[in-house]
């Protein structure tokens, strides 16, 4: 495996259900971010992690909880979400925070859809 | 608040130039992305500019006006493949990328 990789590419679960999100990066990368991609709006940045602590959580719901046990890996783990939640995750990773040149490595995303 | 604007769709035909623009307005600046999105499938990176100028990649530009919060993405002879969403993205003081919603660019034969 090369690049970012996302388990599963498409999930569809219950309001009631209890699932998990899964990133790896190949890249030897130091931070890794979640996003959410709704049609036509732009990308909202979930969560930062940068070497394994959490930088960021930009007031995201509690039904959204990450975990990064290690620098190559990212969780998102969701529980009671809501219709509102369906679209695209995405998982991206760069060389590490306030680097310069920043660029982000992104993931082929997960396609939730809460029913 | 931080803002950056761009136009939702742009047609074009093949062979032809096209020119996206991006206006922003955020909490610092420490560069000016833009990625390529292909319907279905990740952004990817295609430049980058953090001084007022123009940086060209082979058919693609990207030109920054940072006292103007102004930038925009060239794409030369354009083929069909280019067709896609392209995202323009600010990183703020933080160190945070603030993104824009995207262009979808159409090419036509």
């Amino acid at each position: 495996e090369t690049g970012v990789t996302q388990t599963p590419r498409h999930l569809v679960m219950g309001m009631t259900n209890k699932k998990s999100l899964k990133c790896e990066q190949h890249l030897g990368h130091n931070a890794m971010y979640w996003y959410k991609q709704s049609a036509k709006k732009p990308l909202e940045l979930m969560f930062v992690y940068n070497f394994k602590e959490q930088t960021e959580n930009n007031s995201v719901p509690s039904r959204f909880s990450p975990e990064c046990p290690n620098s190559s890996h990212l969780f998102l783990h969701l529980h009671t979400l809501q219709p509102e939640d369906s679209a695209l995750y995405l998982c991206a990773s760069s060389q590490d925070l306030a680097s310069g040149a920043n660029e982000q490595f992104f993931g082929p995303g997960t396609r939730l859809t809460v029913l | 608040g931080q803002n950056i604007d761009q136009p939702t769709e742009m047609t074009a035909t093949e062979g032809a130039i096209v020119q996206i623009n991006c206006t922003y307005q955020t909490s610092g600046f420490n560069g000016l992305f833009w990625y390529q999105q292909h319907a279905g499938e990740a952004p990817t990176f295609l430049s980058y500019n953090v001084l007022d100028g123009l940086e060209e990649k082979g058919r693609f530009s990207s030109f920054l006006s940072r006292s103007k919060g102004y930038s925009y993405l060239l794409l030369k002879e354009l083929q069909m493949k280019d067709s896609a969403s392209y995202l323009c993205a600010v990183e703020d003081s933080n160190y945070q990328l603030i993104w824009g919603a995207g262009t979808k660019l159409i090419i036509k034969p």
